[in-house]
């Protein structure tokens, strides 16, 4: 059964990146049968896509960011990473990573999700 | 973008009411649409996937429809375990979009 588990600083402070990693087990990241989100919930309100990687290393990203998000992924490590740059407070949520099968339309496998918050 | 929009935004209804939801995209995008439940505190569930496939363990009472830009999502009987809310999600083009949600909330 694949789990995943995210994990970062809880608190970044304005005009700053913010790093996230998400750990895999029961899994592998690099094999070609998914491909890897994140996905991220401010408080109270609704979810939205921030990009995805493929075991081959191609990203596809969420053009609201303005180019401020990198994906990556750590095969070896079996770890994808998320950066966000130039934060402000409205980057405050929950931040989800997510797997997706390739040929499906649904992310079935969830992270708990963790809260970053963005303050000085 | 694609933008889909759900109706209603939240309802109250009953244990053992049939409830309806409908998720309606800006433009055609097949069957390319993911139906997810969330709980307070919890990451979303999967319950649907390409629009009508229902994800393993889900239990039955749950059935979605829908292709090109009108979709549904049904529950047959209201269970308590089911106040929770709902996100169509498509993944048609990119940048994937969500529903805003509804709610399902006990009359």
């Amino acid at each position: 059964q694949v789990q995943l588990q995210e994990s970062g600083p809880g608190l970044v402070k304005p005009s700053q990146t913010l790093s996230l990693t998400c750990s895999v087990s029961g899994g592998s990241t690099g094999s070609g049968d998914s491909y890897w989100a994140w996905i991220r919930q401010p408080p109270g309100g609704g979810l939205e896509w921030l990009g995805h990687i493929y075991y081959s290393g191609s990203t596809y990203y969420n053009s609201s960011l303005e180019n401020r998000v990198t994906i990556s992924a750590d095969s070896s490590k079996k770890q994808i990473s998320l950066k966000l740059g130039s934060v402000t407070a409205a980057d405050t949520a929950i931040y989800y990573c997510a797997r997706c099968l390739m040929g499906y339309s649904g992310y079935d496998r969830w992270g708990q999700g963790t809260l970053v918050i963005v303050s000085s | 973008a694609i933008q889909l929009t759900q109706s209603p935004s939240s309802l109250s209804a009953s244990v053992g009411d049939r409830v309806t939801i409908s998720c309606r995209a800006s433009q055609g995008i097949s069957s390319a649409l993911a139906w997810y439940q969330q709980k307070p505190g919890r990451s979303p569930k999967l319950l649907i996937y390409d629009a009508s496939s229902l994800e393993t363990g889900v239990p039955s009472r749950f059935s979605a429809s829908g292709y090109g830009t009108e979709f549904t999502l049904t529950i047959s009987s209201l269970q308590p375990e089911d106040f929770a809310t709902y996100y169509c999600q498509q993944f048609n083009s990119y940048p994937q979009t969500f529903g805003q949600g509804t709610k399902v909330e006990i009359k």
